[in-house]
């Protein structure tokens, strides 16, 4: 299958700073990519979605100011958390497909963040 | 978001034992998608299904496409310890973007 590596694996930041995770397809070029969070023992719940080189769409309830996402290339996607906030501490996952081929979405690795 | 319905939520199974798990949905999907999450990883996929009546394999897993194209199954057979982990569905209709189960969390005894 594709790879999708997402960086860093884990991060620890401070309140009030921001961090930012990038998501690379290694092996393909991904037209869109998309971003998830998942809480403790739950499912993943997707954040927004972004095509290559358009702004990216947000799912209902997201902040698109406060999770900055940019999709400047057909290999990486990269998601900021602007100002974080403890309660921005979470696992962060990216994923990537190729459209319109009916290919599976493949996933990154994930990001822990931590804010404290 | 929209969730599938996954069950069930979680398993405790002895080692050789085989395991099946479902997902059901209101809407047709036309593509349905098994993974398998470990602690602090990111989903892997384990096998996709593209046409309502496939049946398809990976090794020791068989998953199908429902007829009515709302459900699929995922069936693990012969289980062993590194079977453990959550099992996620996920479905898609066209190209929107994937909607996830709950997750199935299994447990081996060896």
């Amino acid at each position: 299958g594709a790879v999708v590596s997402q960086h860093p694996s884990r991060v620890i930041c401070k309140s009030g700073t921001s961090v930012k995770i990038e998501c690379r397809s290694l092996d393909f070029q991904a037209t869109t990519m998309f971003w998830y969070r998942q809480f403790p023992k739950q499912s993943l719940m997707l954040m927004a979605t972004s095509n290559e080189g358009s702004k990216a769409t947000y799912e209902q309830g997201v902040e698109k100011d406060k999770f900055l996402i940019n999709h400047a290339s057909l290999t990486l996607s990269t998601l900021t958390v602007t100002s974080a906030h403890p309660e921005d501490s979470s696992f962060y996952i990216c994923s990537a497909r190729v459209i319109p081929m009916n290919t599976e979405a493949f996933f990154g690795q994930g990001t822990r963040l931590t804010v404290v | 978001g929209q969730q599938l319905n996954q069950s069930p939520q979680s398993m405790f199974i002895q080692e050789g034992e085989d395991v099946s798990m479902n997902c059901t949905s209101s809407s047709i999907f036309n593509t349905w998608l098994w993974y398998k999450q470990d602690p602090g990883e990111g989903p892997v996929l384990l096998i996709a299904l593209y046409k309502a009546g496939e049946l398809t394999s990976n090794g020791r897993l068989t998953a199908q496409f429902g007829i009515t194209r709302k459900d699929s199954f995922l069936n693990i057979s012969a289980s062993i310890p590194s079977d453990v982990g959550i099992y996620f569905c996920a479905g898609r209709s066209g190209n929107t973007p994937l909607v996830f189960g709950k997750g199935t969390r299994l447990s081996v005894i060896a």
